[in-house]
């Protein structure tokens, strides 16, 4: 079955304690990406990769790290988590170019106290 | 970069009637408009797109259309049913774009019975 997978779905952590958050996909995608969901703020981008070793800043990636060196895996990495990336957290992947479905993994809620 | 502004944020409908959601995108570059909806606790999956070579597209209960000159584009859903309340956000995107989806505020849509 085609699919994103992200793991952890759920995390409460504290301010400071380095995590991170695995995204694999199965369907050999160049591109990659991770978003974060506010509400009334939309799906806003943090870092993309549109293929191996190749990685760069969306919209709001302060605070976060990625790294693409397998093309099935795009983990995410939250140095040293602050409250305000409390978030939901999606991973999505498609083929190349600006067209063409973009298949979201089922998310991953964080919590920062 | 592009902007994406979605209006409204929430629409409540009688069951049977029409839906219609707003976005307006700032670079007239973009020339690929999907749409996307996210049922409660889920993912958002693409439900339409269209490119800007095509003022119109129609799925069923769904239509979307495009305004290239106003920079503008709509999503439609007539006879609205129970299981269309979700949120719906439209997106923005331009060849060679290496952020490829710029997402609007998204809109929530109550479809009561």
């Amino acid at each position: 079955e085609a699919q994103v997978t992200q793991n952890p779905r759920y995390l409460i952590t504290v301010t400071g304690k380095k995590l991170t958050v695995t995204c694999s996909q199965n369907m050999n995608h160049e591109y990659m990406s991770w978003y974060r969901q506010d509400p009334g703020l939309g799906l806003r981008q943090i870092y993309y990769s549109m293929n191996v070793e190749v990685t760069d800043k969306g919209d709001v990636p302060e605070g976060y790290k990625v790294s693409r060196k397998e093309k099935r895996n795009f983990p995410l990495i939250l140095e040293s988590p602050s409250p305000n990336q409390t978030s939901l957290y999606f991973c999505a992947s498609k083929q190349g170019g600006n067209t063409g479905e973009l298949f979201f993994g089922e998310g991953s809620r964080l919590t920062v106290l | 970069g592009e902007n994406v502004e979605q209006h409204p944020s929430t629409l409540s409908v009688q069951e049977g009637d029409s839906a219609v959601i707003k976005c307006t995108y700032s670079d007239s570059a973009s020339n690929y408009f999907p749409w996307y909806k996210q049922e409660l606790g889920k993912r958002p999956q693409l439900i339409i797109d269209i490119r800007s070579n095509v003022g119109e597209k129609k799925d069923q209960r769904i239509a979307v259309t495009l305004n290239k000159t106003a920079k503008h584009f709509s999503l439609h859903i007539t006879e609205t049913q129970p299981e269309d309340s979700a949120v719906y956000f439209c997106a923005a995107s331009k060849h060679n774009a290496g952020n490829m989806l710029t997402f609007g505020g998204g809109t929530r849509l109550m479809v009561k019975p």
